[in-house]
């Protein structure tokens, strides 16, 4: 069974400093990979996918994610954080290619962004 | 778009009673996603639909829980009857398939008292 681990619940940074959340997950093959952002009392928007190609990948808000194969992680980083960046952040997985499109979750990490 | 839409924002009941949230997929979906999101548990999957059929109802937490979606543009959840432990914020998400990711609907905050 797929699952996703982002062993960091919370992080604190400094804005103007950078920052990088970890996303391992488990599969059997290359998955889909997400990256969401859930701002206070909203619902979760899409940052950035991964599917094949270029293992890194660009996405909105000027955040960006690397698929590592060998290590089966999909971290995102943003080289200077601004204070709007303060939310919480879902990595996800999905099976390449399989009806249904569902998608794992994994257990989210809380970004506060400090003056 | 006016992306997912889910109503209510808000609902406040009384243990015992019954709720009904509504959700609007955008218009070409084809695949309907209902969550649930707590602070102990975070983000469950309770059912998902591909083509209005439902697909993995194995999140659903029992039989007080059930969903339907009539149509390609409507879904609903009922909670019946309704618990304290029932109370999180509830997310309808949907897709256009495996390239696209979802989108989520804003959420409706319920709480049993």
């Amino acid at each position: 069974a797929q699952s996703v681990t982002q062993p960091d619940i919370h992080i604190t940074v400094s804005e103007g400093a950078s920052l990088e959340l970890r996303c391992n997950y488990s599969y059997g093959a290359t998955p889909y990979l997400f990256w969401y952002v859930q701002s206070p009392g909203q619902g979760l928007q899409l940052l950035l996918k991964y599917f094949s190609g270029d293992t890194l990948v660009q996405g909105i808000k000027g955040f960006e994610a690397e698929f590592k194969r060998s290590q089966s992680s999909f971290n995102l980083r943003k080289p200077s954080v601004h204070w709007s960046d303060a939310a919480e952040y879902f990595c996800a997985v999905g099976p390449l290619g399989a009806a249904g499109n569902k998608l794992t979750f994994g257990g989210g990490t809380r970004v506060l962004v400090k003056p | 778009d006016a992306g997912v839409i889910q109503s209510p924002r808000h609902e406040v009941t009384e243990m015992g009673q019954e709720v009904t949230l509504r959700c609007k997929p955008i218009s070409g979906h084809n695949s309907l996603f209902w969550y649930r999101q707590t602070m102990m548990r975070g983000l469950e999957l309770l059912i998902y639909f591909n083509n209005n059929v439902p697909i993995d109802d194995s999140g659903m937490p029992e039989d007080r829980f059930s969903a339907k979606m009539p149509n390609a543009s409507f879904s609903t959840l009922k909670i019946q009857p309704s618990e304290p432990r029932d109370s999180a914020v509830y997310f309808c998400a949907s897709t256009l398939g495996p390239n696209y990711g979802y989108t989520f609907g804003s959420g409706t905050r319920l709480t049993v008292v």
